[in-house]
């Protein structure tokens, strides 16, 4: 069984169009997660979900437009997409802690490229 | 400045090898250090964390962390190829921060038979 699955695995998509990133976890967890990685590895957090309640909101352009529809489920829109927009996105999960740990399952990833 | 710096290598290693792989930090309310393993195009993985300074040992794996110095390392004993991949430090404050963790950029560790 797949923990954290994202949808669609590839996307390549023409400058100025929206397209939709799909992330649903079967964990049971009240957190989720959206981080971008970029061509240099680099993985970074853009938003942070608790029980459908946005509780991080990075420097993110508001081209990006996260959604929770039930704490299983995080989608991602982007709005008129830029070539800067070319990344691996991935979803994540975790369980809600009072302090200490905090471990976070991550999916496959979506591979975004932007012509 | 990041929060975090990590040198994103390439490192290649024979078989066998000891392998130190760091990261500074420049935040003091970092508290939990984590060290997560990335596959080729999978995503990140939690290999093992360590809370506050000390060390901790899993294996052919240990992660040392001093707070004075904000200093981190992951050492892997007698690596194998199967060890190859991107190493990505993280820390977290802890608390109600919900999990926020800032990442180095990773380390690409290539062990070759």
């Amino acid at each position: 069984d797949t923990a954290v699955s994202q949808t669609p695995k590839y996307l390549v998509t023409q400058m100025g169009n929206d397209k939709s990133i799909k992330c649903e976890q079967n964990l049971g967890h009240d957190t989720m997660y959206w981080y971008k990685q970029d061509s240099k590895k680099f993985l970074k957090i853009m938003f942070s979900y608790n029980n459908k309640e946005l509780i991080i909101n990075e420097t993110v352009p508001n081209r990006f437009s996260p959604k929770s529809p039930d704490k299983a489920h995080l989608n991602l829109h982007i709005n008129s997409l830029e070539l800067g927009d070319s990344a691996v996105y991935f979803c994540a999960s975790s369980p809600i802690t009072s302090g200490g740990v905090n471990e976070q399952f991550f999916g496959p990833g979506t591979r975004l490229t932007v012509l | 400045q990041k929060e975090v710096e990590q040198d994103p290598g390439p490192l290649s290693v024979p078989e066998g090898a000891i392998v130190s792989l760091n990261c500074t930090y420049s935040n003091s309310a970092f508290q939990y250090f984590m060290w997560y393993r990335q596959y080729s195009r999978k995503g990140p993985e939690l290999l093992m964390y360590t809370y506050s300074s000390g060390n901790k040992e899993d294996g052919r794996f240990t992660a040392q962390v001093d707070k004075s110095s904000k200093y981190i390392s992951l050492f892997i004993r007698d690596s194998q190829p199967s060890d190859s991949a991107t190493y990505l430090c993280a820390m977290s404050a802890g608390g109600t921060s919900y999990g926020k963790l800032t990442f180095g950029q990773g380390t690409i560790l290539t062990v070759h038979p």
